[in-house]
């Protein structure tokens, strides 16, 4: 079985701080992909990134990256210089099985960016 | 580029009742997805269509059913509805597929949110 924990509910920062978002996930397969999606209020979710299990480069992509440790089972997200446009629900998700499961989801953590 | 359309947006249905929602996955993409949001049970994985064929499946009962058309466009019913079904209902389109399931990146829709009196 696959789980995804992600521990923080809410989170609320003020504008132009850094945050990072906890993301840990079990699973027996030693093939996997992670993902991050961003859910606005208006309800899609949205692709973040999606990452292999054989790939722990941390990556960055402007003001957001990634930190993958597969000692430690995590894949956290930091957004830096924190703006309110990125207030959002975050979900960190795993995919293993070849994809047969679909993709599961981590509870998502509220992120609340005060200006 | 069109992105993934899910009609109706809000419905509202009473117990007993049957309810099917339709998705336009994104042209060219042959895999569609469909998740389920509560607030309870968080996103939850109910299928996955490729080339007209059910190929995945989640824990989800028989009342849970899908299908997809030869234009890639799915459709998902409930049937005999329970006041615990009503939730955001997600469609997801992808090109990136695995032999056995989506691997790749999911476009996701803005849901179909369902309300069960």
């Amino acid at each position: 079985a696959q789980k995804v924990t992600q521990a923080q509910t809410e989170i609320s920062v003020v504008e132009k701080e850094d945050v990072t978002l906890d993301c840990v996930y079990e699973t027996r397969d030693t093939t996997y992909y992670l993902f991050w999606y961003k859910q606005p209020p208006s309800g899609e979710l949205v692709f973040l990134i999606r990452r292999n299990s054989f790939d722990e480069q941390n990556e960055i992509s402007g003001r957001y990256s990634w930190n993958f440790q597969k000692s430690t089972s995590s894949f956290n997200f930091t957004i830096t210089a924190s703006q309110v446009v990125d207030s959002a629900v975050y979900f960190c998700a795993l995919s293993s099985g070849g994809g047969a499961d679909g993709l599961t989801f981590g509870k998502g953590t509220h992120l609340i960016i005060q200006p | 580029k069109a992105g993934v359309t899910q009609t109706p947006r809000y419905l509202i249905k009473t117990r007993g009742q049957q309810v099917t929602l339709s998705c336009s996955p994104i042209s060219g993409h042959r895999s569609v997805s469909w998740y389920q949001q509560t607030p309870g049970q968080g996103l939850q994985f109910l299928f996955e269509y490729f080339s007209e064929t059910q190929r995945n499946k989640g824990n989800f009962p028989g009342r849970f059913s899908g299908r997809q058309f030869s234009n890639s466009r799915s459709e998902m019913n409930v049937s005999t509805l329970e006041l615990g079904d009503s939730a955001l209902y997600l469609c997801a389109s992808s090109n990136n597929v695995g032999l056995a399931g989506n691997t790749g990146e999911l476009f996701f829709g803005e849901g179909s949110r369902l309300t069960v009196l």
